[in-house]
C-alpha cells in the first residue's frame, strides 16, 4: 500500500468560493484518482488525473468546475470551483501502482454554507 | 449503464457468526472485483480483491466470485464487533490490463451484535 495524505481535512466555505484540495503520496504512484462521496451514498469517480497533461473526466464532470493538476507523480490537486450547497461532500483522492488495486486517502469533509 | 448493486441492509449477525454480503454487477465483461470496508466518518479501506472464478481466503475473509452469474461475495467468519462497517464492492469494468476504473456499489452496513 502507500501513505496517502490530504490537505485540508475538513472546510466550511461560503458559496461562490473555490477550495484546493492536495493529495501526496509518500512514493511514486502510477495512477491518481479523484471521488465524491456525497452524503449517505457512494463513491462517484471525477477524474484521473494524468501527470503531465490535462485529467480525463467522467460523465457528469467538467474541468472548469473541477480543475485538476498532477506536476508529478506524487502529488495531485482538485479545486472545488464556484461552490455551491450541493458541492457539500467528502472528496477522495486513490492511488494505484502500476496494478488495478487503489488505495485511499483520509479524504477532505467539505461543507458549503 | 454499468452497475454495481448491494443491498443496503443493515445487515445484522451476532458475534461470532458468518456474515455473507452479497454483490451483482451487470457488465458481463468485468475482469477484476474489490471489497472495502469503510468506517463511519472513514475512508474506505481495501479488504481483498479477487480476479478468478472460485473461492479467496485471507484469514477470517472468503472472497467468492461466479462470472457466469455476475455474482462475487464476501464471507466474515466468526464476526466481531470491530467488523461493523460498511462494506463497498468495486467493480473494475475495464479491460484486464488497463488503468483501473472502479464502479462502486452503494455499500452493504454491516452490524454485529453482542
Amino acid at each position: 500500500s502507500a501513505v496517502i495524505s490530504q490537505k485540508p481535512s475538513r472546510d466550511i466555505c461560503q458559496r461562490g468560493t473555490s477550495l484546493t484540495i492536495q493529495c501526496q503520496v509518500d512514493s511514486q504512484v502510477t495512477m491518481m484518482f479523484w471521488y465524491r462521496q456525497q452524503p449517505g451514498q457512494s463513491l462517484t469517480l471525477i477524474a484521473t488525473a494524468n501527470q503531465g497533461s490535462e485529467a480525463t473526466y467522467e460523465s457528469g464532470f467538467v474541468i472548469d468546475k473541477f480543475p485538476i493538476s498532477r506536476p508529478n507523480l506524487t502529488f495531485s490537486t482538485l479545486t472545488v470551483s464556484n461552490m455551491s450547497p450541493e458541492d457539500s461532500s467528502i472528496y477522495l483522492c486513490s492511488v494505484a501502482r502500476g496494478g488495478e488495486t487503489q488505495y485511499f486517502g483520509p479524504g477532505t469533509r467539505l461543507l458549503v454554507l | 449503464q454499468k452497475e454495481v448493486e448491494q443491498n443496503s441492509g443493515p445487515l445484522s449477525v451476532p458475534e461470532g457468526a458468518i456474515a455473507s454480503l452479497n454483490c451483482t454487477y451487470s457488465d458481463r465483461g468485468s475482469q477484476s472485483f474489490f471489497w472495502y470496508r469503510q468506517y463511519s466518518g472513514k475512508s474506505p479501506e481495501l479488504i481483498m480483491f479477487i480476479y478468478s472464478n472460485g473461492d479467496k481466503e485471507d484469514g477470517r475473509f472468503t472472497a467468492q466470485l461466479n462470472k457466469a452469474s455476475q455474482y462475487v461475495s464476501l464471507l466474515i467468519r466468526d464476526s466481531q464487533p470491530s467488523d461493523s462497517a460498511t462494506y463497498l464492492c468495486a467493480v473494475n469494468m475495464e479491460r484486464a490490463g488497463t488503468a483501473s476504473k472502479l464502479t462502486f456499489g452503494t455499500g452493504t452496513r454491516l452490524q454485529v451484535t453482542l
